[in-house]
């Protein structure tokens, strides 16, 4: 079946790197944009950054900017968040989620979580 | 703070309806973007709910609906069972391309 799987989180002191994981599987990974999203601890939904089938297109957030980047590599069914000067605002449960029609997130990873914390 | 406006609770009581709303503006919402919408339960990744402002992805019951006017959208729910207690998020787009959400609505199943 279908699933995204993510891995990488950890426990990382502010100022740190972290590269987070996503591989897909059971669909044409190649046919869909990919979206990393967070969730701060009792707090809602923020999209952090996306990427195109083939990275032509790329956002960030603000709140990321100059910090995070996005990749992707469709050979390995994979997309990757590098995260750098990391700050304690940016622990969260972080996601992968895969782009839909009119631009939804129909198929979501477990999640992984980022604890920056020194 | 959230771009699109959730109330952050509503409740009802089982077989009852219950609607969530979510408010945007002209640069989102109001521009001709589209609306969805996800249901989250306590410690689980989100999950589509609603795509494109009224179409439910295959296996979400018809108890779910939503609909969409200028700038703002609804998320509906017939007959109310215990099991859709979780949080919901509407979700769109800004004409920077920016994906966003709404703040998330808690509901409750008396």
């Amino acid at each position: 079946q279908e699933q995204l799987v993510e891995s990488g989180g950890g426990l990382v002191r502010p100022g740190g790197s972290l590269r987070l994981s996503c591989e897909g599987s059971g669909f044409i990974f190649s046919d869909y944009y990919m979206n990393w999203v967070r969730q701060a601890p009792g707090k809602g939904l923020e999209c952090v950054s996306y990427m195109s089938l083939s990275g032509s297109t790329i956002y960030y957030a603000d709140s990321v900017k100059g910090r995070f980047t996005i990749s992707r590599d469709n050979a390995k069914n994979s997309v990757y968040l590098q995260m750098n000067s990391l700050r304690a605002d940016d622990t969260a449960v972080y996601y992968c989620a895969r782009k839909y029609s009119g631009g939804s997130l129909d198929l979501w990873g477990q999640g992984t979580v980022v604890t920056v914390s020194s | 703070q959230s771009v699109l406006t959730q109330p952050p609770s509503v409740s009802g009581a089982p077989g009852q309806r219950v609607t969530i709303s979510c408010t945007g503006s002209s640069s989102d919402i109001g521009a001709g973007y589209d609306v969805h919408w996800y249901q989250q339960l306590p410690g689980t990744a989100p999950k589509l709910l609603i795509y494109g402002n009224n179409n439910r992805p295959s296996g979400v019951p018809d108890r779910f609906s939503g609909s969409k006017s200028a700038t703002s959208a609804s998320l509906a729910i017939n007959g109310l069972q215990a099991d859709d207690e979780a949080d919901y998020y509407c979700q769109s787009y800004d004409s920077s391309l920016s994906v966003v959400f709404g703040g998330g609505t808690k509901l409750t199943v008396l």
